[in-house]
């Protein structure tokens, strides 16, 4: 099993719909969780982190976690093309990043 | 706050090369990670060090891999007698311990071993 799994996408999305991302973690010690967008021959920007159970919203995007369940998430509301990207889920645990492979996701005008 | 950088952007080498790659963090950042990425796969964690000490390396990482970041600003990483599995974007990141884990990436250097 992989530490961390993501929709293996892609996820295609008509522009101003909403993009939902999902994320699954297998280490329970796991501490804070990361949203990162990576365009293509790009490197990882982070979006957003959260570290507590619940909702976070900036701007378009919310995160949401729920440590119960060892689920995240990621909602893009009002999808632009520009958000064409791969979503990658990162969970940290002392200090250390793990990944998951990443949703592609694709927003069609 | 000119972001984490990274050089060179791109390498081309031969298998058996030695190459080093260099990473200079934010500025007020003391703790550096490595990372490693393949197409298709999200990054691999593979070192990090907190100031000067390398604290945590993968398994992953075989003995020809090396770290350093001897004044705790820059690091570099050195990969010897390069194998074709070594291609892939190697990536450093930045964080300020003890109050933000989070990591702030670097453009990447892109290598290809022939």
């Amino acid at each position: 099993q992989k530490e961390v799994e993501q929709n293996s996408g892609p996820l295609s999305v008509p522009e101003g719909a909403i993009a939902s991302l999902n994320c699954t973690y297998s280490d329970r010690g796991s501490q804070s969780f990361f949203w990162y967008r990576q365009y293509s021959g790009k490197s990882p920007e982070l979006i957003m982190f959260i570290y507590s159970n619940g909702d976070k919203e900036d701007g378009r995007f919310t995160a949401q976690l729920n440590k119960a369940s060892q689920y995240v998430s990621l909602l893009i509301r009002d999808s632009q093309p520009s958000d064409s990207a791969t979503y990658l889920c990162a969970v940290s645990r002392d200090y250390k990043l793990s990944f998951g492979a990443g949703t592609t996701v694709t927003v069609r005008a | 706050d000119t972001g984490v950088s990274q050089d060179p952007r791109h390498k081309i080498t031969k298998r058996g090369q030695n190459v080093t790659f260099r990473c200079d963090p934010i500025s007020e950042h003391n703790r550096l990670y490595w990372y490693r990425q393949t197409l298709g796969q999200g990054p691999e964690f593979l070192t990090y060090f907190q100031n000067e000490a390398q604290l945590e390396k993968s398994r992953l990482l075989s003995d020809r891999f090396s770290a350093e970041r001897p004044k705790g600003s820059f690091s570099t990483l050195e990969i010897q007698r390069t194998e074709q599995g070594d291609s892939a974007m190697y990536l450093c990141a930045s964080s300020q311990s003890p109050n933000q884990e989070t990591q702030y990436f670097g453009p990447g250097t892109r290598l290809l071993v022939l």
